[in-house]
């Protein structure tokens, strides 16, 4: 079974411009999450899909967006980029069933603001 | 307000020994909690979960033990190997809250030669 993959894995763009990266869980999964991870703030969350709705939000301006569709793949958008974007961006999909819950993290995107 | 707590930043374990590592939360509605593991610049990697109904759950060298009294789990790692040199986070899920994951803050876990 295929893992988590993300696209791209490497991304350079400069203040003000808009991202888009794109995240494909896990055949089966329909929870998708998307973290950042820097070194100061280590890992933060910034919001889950579940069945194309946004079903938990973290603590994230509203630059950062993001979205599912009816295949579970999901994308997550940042607009006017700033410096303080750079990070690694991970998408996780989650499975639960009754007795278990696992969640897989992709490769990351790393994304450099400049 | 904290609810998952790893209250120790770091532990050193000697090769071939047991790493035990802690977690105590504060939420009694948590229903799954998961452990993973972290190396420098990657993303969290899943090792094993446990529900709440459970006490113990194993998946070859990694054990988890919960102690709902006391609020308080651990992943026991048996033998400990250089490659579990990482980062270990423990994380709790709450069904009533959409499943939401709350990681702890982690534990540096050291294996020494």
């Amino acid at each position: 079974k295929a893992g988590v993959t993300q696209t791209p894995r490497y991304l350079i763009k400069t203040r003000g411009q808009q991202v888009t990266l794109s995240c494909s869980p896990i055949s089966g999964h329909r929870s998708v999450s998307w973290y950042q991870q820097t070194p100061g703030q280590g890992l933060q969350f910034l919001f889950e899909y579940f069945s194309e709705t946004q079903r938990n939000k973290g603590n994230f301006p509203g630059r950062f967006s993001g979205r599912q569709f009816s295949n579970s793949r999901s994308e997550m958008n940042v607009s006017t980029l700033e410096l303080g974007d750079s990070a690694l961006y991970l998408c996780a999909s989650s499975l639960k069933l009754a007795g278990s819950y696992e969640q897989y993290f992709g490769p990351g995107t790393r994304l450099t603001v400049t | 307000d904290q609810q998952v707590k790893q209250n120790s930043p770091s532990l050193s374990v000697q090769e071939g020994r047991i790493s035990i590592l802690n977690c105590d939360y504060t939420n009694s509605m948590f229903d799954y909690f998961l452990w993973y593991k972290k190396y420098p610049a990657e993303g969290p990697t899943f090792l094993i979960s446990i529900s709440s109904i459970k006490d113990k759950n194993e998946d070859g060298r990694f054990t988890v033990f919960l102690n709902k009294s006391a609020k308080h789990l651990s992943l026991h790692i048996v033998p400990s190997q250089p490659g579990d040199s990482a980062v270990y986070f423990c994380a709790a899920s709450e069904e009533s809250r959409d499943d939401k994951i709350i990681f702890g803050k982690g534990t540096r876990l050291h294996i020494l030669p």
